[in-house]
């Protein structure tokens, strides 16, 4: 089984702060790990993706996340905050292999940026 | 290239009554997934369907069903609808055999249950 945890609910910076969103998970195989975003009264949208390549990824918008093994987590960083950078974000988890590709979401964090 | 679209875009139901939600998948894509994502949630799998056969369902009662077309779109049918019910229902699409693709989302279609 597969899950995610996504760490507060609720995290808030200044503009042109440091974003830093945490997400752990846990698979019983090796997992592929994706970052959505959805802005209110929207869908999601994909920001990044980790599928075993480098575990250093850059994703739209200037974000960026490192797969790390050994701690079971993949979080999520942008340098500089932006105000247009509010919105709800998604941690998920499928499995590389098996027979379907259902993600698992965390239950998202929800990020405001002060002026 | 179009993407994934849904509809309606809302919809307002009684308790007992039955819905049906549309997808269509993004151009060339053959896997669609639903997901229910609640007030404040995070989605919810349902099930997913790969060539017209479905291909892995969540924790969810038979009264929620779904049907894939030959050209890839797809129907979420709800049956005996629930206050509980009331979500904003996903649909997504991928390219390529289960467990190797990355799924795209539609807008959703926010289902209020009465």
């Amino acid at each position: 089984a597969q899950s995610v945890t996504q760490l507060g609910s609720h995290v808030s910076v200044s503009e042109g702060a440091l974003v830093l969103l945490r997400c752990n998970y846990s698979s019983s195989v090796p997992p592929y790990l994706f970052w959505y975003v959805q802005y209110p009264n929207q869908g999601l949208q994909l920001l990044l993706k980790y599928t075993s390549a480098a575990t250093l990824v850059k994703g739209i918008n200037g974000f960026e996340a490192e797969f790390k093994k050994s701690e079971t987590s993949f979080h999520l960083t942008k340098p500089s905050a932006h105000m247009s950078d509010a919105a709800e974000y998604f941690c998920a988890v499928s499995e590389s292999s098996g027979a379907n590709s259902k993600l698992t979401f965390g239950k998202g964090i929800t990020l405001s940026v002060r002026p | 290239e179009t993407g994934v679209t849904q509809s309606p875009t809302h919809l307002i139901k009684t308790r007992g009554q039955q819905v049906t939600l549309r997808c269509s998948s993004q151009s060339g894509h053959n896997t669609v997934s639903w997901y229910q994502q609640a007030l404040g949630q995070g989605p919810q799998f349902i099930f997913q369907y790969y060539r017209e056969e479905e291909n892995g369902r969540g924790n969810f009662p038979p009264r929620f069903s779904g049907l894939q077309f030959p050209n890839y779109s797809s129907e979420l049918n709800v049956n005996a609808l629930e206050l509980d019910d009331s979500a904003l229902y996903l649909c997504a699409s991928s390219l390529g055999g289960p467990g190797t693709e990355t799924q795209y989302f539609g807008p959703g279609t926010r289902l209020l249950v009465l």
